[in-house]
């Protein structure tokens, strides 16, 4: 099936880095979307993506979808302690279902 | 952002129980989803409901798992009979409303611990 994978697995960072984290698929995809989650909650959602080459940004994060469609990448600019939380990835092909990485654990040192 | 609420939040039951899980989701959408994450690993896709029919199951939705819409607004997952391996915190989804797919929104979950 779909498969996704999501680099790096966790990141130790300082406050005010920047932060890079991607997904990669043998399959082709036709919307990538970008979650947060925290401890005991729900994915909240980040950013969508629609086109290939889409390059969207909402606030400090950015976010592209890869010309091939089949890659898709996340930054986030000066880091601050409430970006700590799991990032995921999720890419829709042709089915409803969202296909989702393993996560990007981001910790932030103040 | 739209809002999906789940009930309850966390939900204890012996191995053998049925439990039904609730979605309100958000307003006026036919689209619904159920996905479940286990303890530390990813997101898995279970189901998709639109206009009162399964549209897409994955192969964990299997016979002892089922979905309905019972009144009109109210989501349910039903698990016939738990396993120890169906712990785990499960998520309902709707995309923005006006939108068939794409910006699935998550509601807060519900923790289901079977012992």
């Amino acid at each position: 099936g779909q498969q996704l994978n999501q680099s790096p697995q966790s990141m130790f960072i300082q406050e005010g880095e920047d932060v890079s984290m991607n997904c990669t698929s043998s399959s082709i995809f036709n919307t990538w979307l970008w979650y947060k989650q925290e401890p005991g909650e729900g994915p909240v959602l980040l950013i969508a993506l629609y086109k290939a080459g889409e390059l969207t940004s909402n606030g400090r994060l950015t976010a592209q979808f890869g010309i091939t469609r089949k890659d898709s990448f996340l930054n986030i600019s000066a880091s601050i302690p409430s970006d700590v939380g799991i990032y995921f990835c999720a890419g829709q092909g042709g089915s409803e279902k969202l296909v989702f990485g393993k996560g990007t654990k981001l910790t932030v040192n103040p | 952002e739209p809002e999906v609420t789940q009930t309850p939040s966390h939900q204890v039951t012996q191995m053998g129980q049925e439990v039904i899980l609730r979605c309100v989701p958000i307003s006026n959408h036919l689209y619904f989803y159920w996905y479940r994450q286990i303890l530390g690993q990813k997101v898995e896709f279970l189901v998709s409901f639109y206009n009162n029919e399964i549209s897409e199951k994955s192969e964990i939705f299997d016979d002892q798992f089922s979905v309905e819409r019972p009144d009109g607004s109210n989501f349910t997952l039903k698990i016939r009979s738990t396993k120890l391996e169906d712990s785990a915190m499960y998520f309902c989804a709707s995309p923005r409303a006006g939108t068939l797919r794409g910006e699935a929104f998550f509601g807060q979950g519900t923790r289901l611990t079977v012992v």
